[in-house]
């Protein structure tokens, strides 16, 4: 079956406590992306890839690093989380670029910072 | 600046009557795409619907269409027949270069039997 996969799903830590999101995609698909969900905001992209190696930043990339070491995998590594960072995260992939494909997502992580 | 604008933070529809979701986006790009995805209460995000800027007709995909009128920059959703199970928040996106996606704030739907 096609997905996008995250873990965790929940997941409450104090501020500091590093902590990584995984992302992984088996549709062989070279987009993936990142996204916050906070209400009244929409879904902000945080940030994307295009392919291995390629990397770069969304419209909230603060506080959030990135990798994309392996086409199926793009983790979400929050060095130092702070309270502000507690959302809704969603990790997409896409088919296609410039702007034709659309986002199949993952079943979001929501994380709680206390 | 690249933005969405849904006006609309929340709607009702009858059950079995058509509504349409407004959204309006902005950018200076000449190619791009429109999405639409529905999020329900169980939290997943789903694809409904894709136009493309340089399409020419109106995208539709059974029951929903999207009514794209390029001049004035909209791009609404319309749903017709609505079901209870089309309860949920829709959110209005734009995909100006392919790198980056922009969404709208959403708007609530409620279906009332």
């Amino acid at each position: 079956e096609a997905q996008v996969t995250q873990n965790p799903r929940y997941l409450i830590t104090v501020t500091g406590k590093k902590l990584t999101v995984t992302c992984s995609q088996n549709m062989n698909h070279e987009y993936m992306s990142w996204y916050r969900q906070d209400p009244g905001l929409g879904l902000r992209q945080i940030y994307y890839s295009m392919n291995v190696e390629v990397t770069d930043k969304g419209d909230v990339p603060e506080g959030y690093k990135v990798s994309r070491k392996e086409k199926r995998n793009f983790p979400l590594i929050l060095e130092s989380p702070s309270p502000n960072q507690t959302s809704l995260y969603f990790c997409a992939s896409s088919l296609a670029t410039g702007g034709h494909g659309e986002l199949f997502f993952g079943e979001g992580s929501r994380l709680t910072v206390l | 600046a690249q933005k969405i604008t849904q006006t609309q933070p929340g709607m009702f529809v009858q059950e079995k009557e058509a509504v349409t979701l407004d959204c309006t986006y902005d950018t200076s790009d000449q190619s791009y795409g429109l999405f639409w995805y529905k999020q329900p209460s169980s939290g997943e995000m789903i694809f409904l619907i894709y136009q493309g800027s340089y399409d020419e007709q109106n995208a539709t995909e059974g029951r929903y269409s999207l009514n794209f009128q390029k001049a004035r920059k909209s791009a609404n959703l319309v749903i017709s027949a609505s079901q209870l199970g089309d309860s949920a928040m829709y959110f209005c996106a734009m995909s100006p270069r392919g790198f980056k996606t922009i969404f709208g704030a959403g708007t609530r739907l409620f279906v009332k039997a």
